[in-house]
């Protein structure tokens, strides 16, 4: 496979369950993102690694935690999540920070009733 | 006053022709910029980059104007295939990063 990959394409989550994301990058690149795009709102950056390492996180609450194990996956641990939090979650890498081209998966579309 | 702001649209622009729209920002120490296209349902693409001479890519042609803060995107030709949400994405670098993502401009070239 090439590019990036997300799992699952489609997430449908009660309050209380505990589920995960994961995304993973064939293409060599040393930053990892996450982000959450929900209807009729910009693109909001949710976390940022850069070699491994948490660069950023952007306010993003407690119940989304996010892991990378090594440059190529990344996954969002999600926990008592609340009805809000449904919207489409977008993985992205780069061969750079942020000043760079972002390659993005297909997303995870998530419900969580 | 919102970081990044565009027009959401739609633009409906005839098959040929030409449009053209903008995005401001807000942080005049704003380092890098960028369009990207998104398709419905899709995940978002690079367009292209903005430099700060402009920059031309095919029947795309992207500015920056830092003294007024904002950049533009314009696309000639309009091809039905150029139907889309365009997203103006800019980086603020000054303790780090900060990449902030317009609300898109959506655009639907009609024949």
């Amino acid at each position: 496979e090439t590019g990036v990959t997300q799992t699952p394409r489609h997430l449908v989550m009660g309050m209380t369950n505990k589920k995960s994301l994961k995304c993973e990058q064939h293409l060599g690149h040393n930053a990892m993102y996450w982000y959450k795009q929900s209807a009729k709102k910009p693109l909001e950056l949710m976390f940022v690694y850069n070699f491994k390492e948490q660069t950023e996180n952007n306010s993003v609450p407690s119940r989304f935690s996010p892991e990378c194990p090594n440059s190529s996956h990344l996954f969002l641990h999600l926990h008592t999540l609340q009805p809000e939090d449904s919207a489409l979650y977008l993985c992205a890498s780069s061969q750079g920070g942020e000043d760079y081209e972002q390659y993005f998966g297909p997303g995870t579309r998530l419900t969580v009733t | 006053r919102k970081e990044v702001e565009q027009d959401p649209g739609p633009f409906n622009v005839p098959e040929g022709a030409t449009v053209a729209f903008n995005c401001t920002y807000s942080n005049s120490a704003s380092q890098s910029f960028f369009w990207y296209r998104q398709d419905c349902r899709k995940e978002p693409k690079l367009l292209m980059s903005v430099y700060s001479s402009g920059n031309e890519d095919g029947r795309f042609t992207a500015q920056l104007n830092r003294a007024s803060q904002y950049i533009s995107l314009l696309i000639r030709d309009s091809k039905l295939s150029d139907s889309a949400t365009y997203l103006c994405v800019v980086n603020y670098r000054a303790a780090g990063n900060k990449l902030t993502f317009g609300g898109g401009t959506r655009v639907l070239v009609k024949p």
